[in-house]
This record gives C-alpha cells, sequence and structure tokens, in this order.
C-alpha cells in the first residue's frame, strides 16, 4: 500500500506569489493535517481536517488556507508569500479524531523555497 | 513555544553503543510518539506510547512515559550508523481531538562508525 504522497516535493517561488501543495492520505485514512517545519525546528501544526471540515487550525494567518476533498486528499494554500514561509511543509495522515490513540503517518514533504 | 522539549539538543556516540533522549512537556496528553527524521527530508513514525503506558518495546528502541514528571526517553541500543538522524517527540494533548501533535526542538543524534 501506498505511503502519504506529497506534491510537489521541491518547490521554488516568489514573494507575493501563491502556492498549493497536495497531500494524498494513507488508503483507510480519514484526517489530513499539515505541519510547517522551519529549518533547525520542530514542525509547527498548520491544520487538520476530517471528512471535508476544519477540526482544528494553529497559530497561522489567514493566508493559510486548506481544503479536503471527497477522496480525502487535501490541498494546503498559501497566498501573498513572504520569504519567512520557506519550510518544509508536511502532511500527516491518520484514521481520524474519533479514533483516539493512533499514529499519525507523514509524507515526505514539498520543500518551498522563497525568493 | 513548543510543547515538547527533548534533551540533549545534539548527541554524538560510538557505533554499539546506546543513545538515550528525553522529551519533557507541559500539559496532559493522550499519547506520546516518538518520530525520526533524516536531513530534512520526512517524519517516520517510531513509536507511540499511550498516556496509561509505563514502558514500550519496538525493536532496539525503548520508550518509557512518566506522566506525573510530564517526560519521556528514548532508547536506541546497539545504536548503528544509519540510526544517524534527528529524533522528535509529540504529544497529542488531552483536551484536543484528533491528530494534532506539539513537536518538540528534536535531538540530532550522530552514530559514529
Amino acid at each position: 500500500d501506498a505511503g502519504v504522497t506529497q506534491s510537489p516535493t521541491h518547490l521554488i517561488k516568489t514573494r507575493g506569489q501563491h502556492v498549493t501543495l497536495r497531500c494524498s492520505p494513507i488508503s483507510g485514512h480519514k484526517s489530513v493535517s499539515w505541519y510547517q517545519q522551519v529549518l533547525g525546528q520542530g514542525p509547527q501544526f498548520i491544520f487538520q481536517y476530517y471528512e471535508k471540515e476544519e477540526r482544528g487550525r494553529g497559530n497561522f494567518p489567514d493566508r493559510f488556507s486548506a481544503r479536503q476533498f471527497p477522496n480525502y486528499s487535501s490541498e494546503l494554500n498559501v497566498n501573498a508569500l513572504l520569504l519567512g514561509d520557506s519550510a518544509l511543509y508536511l502532511c500527516a495522515s491518520s484514521l481520524g479524531p474519533g479514533v483516539m490513540n493512533t499514529e499519525a503517518f507523514f509524507g515526505q514533504g514539498t520543500r518551498l523555497t522563497v525568493v | 513555544s513548543q510543547q515538547g522539549e527533548e534533551d540533549p539538543q545534539a548527541l554524538s556516540i560510538q557505533e554499539g553503543e546506546n543513545a538515550t533522549m528525553n522529551c519533557s512537556y507541559k500539559t496532559s496528553i493522550n499519547n506520546l510518539q516518538w518520530y525520526r527524521q533524516n536531513s530534512g527530508r520526512g517524519l517516520v513514525h517510531l513509536i507511540l506510547i499511550r498516556s496509561n503506558e509505563r514502558e514500550k518495546h519496538s525493536g532496539r528502541l525503548r520508550v518509557t512515559l512518566d506522566t506525573s514528571k510530564k517526560s519521556s526517553s528514548l532508547l536506541i541500543t546497539a545504536s548503528r550508523a544509519a540510526d544517524t538522524a534527528s529524533y522528535f517527540c509529540a504529544t497529542d494533548a488531552r483536551e484536543t481531538s484528533g491528530s494534532r501533535l506539539t513537536f518538540g526542538e528534536g535531538t540530532q543524534l550522530t552514530v559514529n562508525p
């Protein structure tokens, strides 16, 4: 079975542009969460989606948005990119908030560089 | 600020030695998970320990959890050069639902051949 897949793997954008990152969860997993990892730090929670609804949001500006599709895949959108948005964006897949104490599995991430 | 804090920030050992990393957290949790990350790539899930568990084993890994001290440790026995990576603990807090993990800053482990 395929693990969590993210695309693209690398991306270079200019300040002010918009970016869309994509994630497909593990088959059978209904929850997708997004994390931002700046170089040298641990991942920071951005969003959790379950059954196409936002179930949690971290401390990120409104320039960050996301959505989940009927097949449980997800997109993370970032508008008006800033240099500080340069990071590794990680997607995590899990069974969902209704199931306690289940592991979250991560994709390989998308490395976003804003110049 | 990060919920979890790993200690030490960096650890360098020789192949065959044991490596111990510690994690402290601040709030009540449902569970605590340990992950490995190689050179800025994706996170690899290592082990999950529930709040009502005290110790868990998986191969060369041993994880302990002390909820009274709000701390956990990851022990890697008989380390190998391939264990060189960053290790993160992540907590799933009791008051939130689902997988909203809070990570520490990580421990950079270097295993010298």
